[in-house]
């Protein structure tokens, strides 16, 4: 069955510091998203993106963050200078084009801890 | 915009008993209902989904869901849980035009021999 990968599975990083974090979504998916669950609350809404631009983001998507898909298979998602309450798992997803929720696919996560 | 509700934030069950993690949701337009699992240190997995017809829905691993559109709801039961069920679930919808989900907090299940 076709994964959304997503690396690396854990990231430790200084505050202020840049990260990246990387995304395959399935080859033939033309959405693709960005969500993050802070340790012990709910999954958030952080952006999506189609045909090579955001179409659609969340108040916690602000200038410090960024997508971008550099080539025809990754999406990332940059975080700029990054704040301890960054801290959190972010999780890749993407859907194909055919209905409401057919082939939308989450990855396993990146864990971000910035210390 | 829709949010999403779950009562529970952990639910401990003997092995082979029945189990319901509650699910409430509020929105003001039609929305489709989902709920994924999480095993430790994995991703989020799809369950079951209601999208239209029968209000009640079967997913995999045996459980399934009722959608009550009069108490807003979409509880996930399973009649006997197995040790494997041990998880973290997350009840979640997504209104008919929308791309996003909105999440609830999430139930941990804890299954105890």
């Amino acid at each position: 069955e076709p994964e959304v990968t997503q690396t690396p599975s854990h990231q430790v990083t200084q505050m202020g510091q840049e990260v990246i974090l990387r995304c395959v979504p399935i080859s033939n998916h033309l959405y693709f998203y960005w969500y993050r669950q802070i340790l012990g609350q709910k999954v958030e809404f952080l952006v999506s993106f189609y045909n090579n631009e955001i179409s659609e983001k969340s108040e916690i998507f602000d200038d410090q963050f960024s997508v971008e898909r550099p080539d025809g298979s990754n999406f990332t998602l940059k975080i700029r200078s990054t704040k301890l309450e960054d801290s959190a798992m972010y999780f890749c997803a993407s859907s194909d084009p055919t209905g409401p929720n057919y082939g939308y696919t989450f990855g396993s996560g990146t864990r971000l801890t910035v210390v | 915009a829709q949010s999403v509700t779950q009562l529970d934030s952990q639910v401990p069950v003997f092995e082979e008993a029945p189990v319901e993690l509650r699910c409430n949701y509020s929105s003001s337009v039609s929305v489709y209902l989902f709920w994924y699992v999480q095993y430790p240190n994995q991703g989020l997995q799809l369950l079951l989904k209601y999208l239209s017809g029968s209000t009640l829905v079967k997913g995999i691993n045996g459980f399934e869901a009722e959608f009550n559109k009069s108490q807003t709801s979409f509880h996930l039961r399973k009649p006997s849980v197995h040790i494997s069920d041990t998880a973290e679930y997350f009840c979640a919808v997504r209104s008919y035009t929308g791309n996003q989900f909105y999440f609830g907090t999430g139930t941990s299940l804890t299954v105890i021999p």
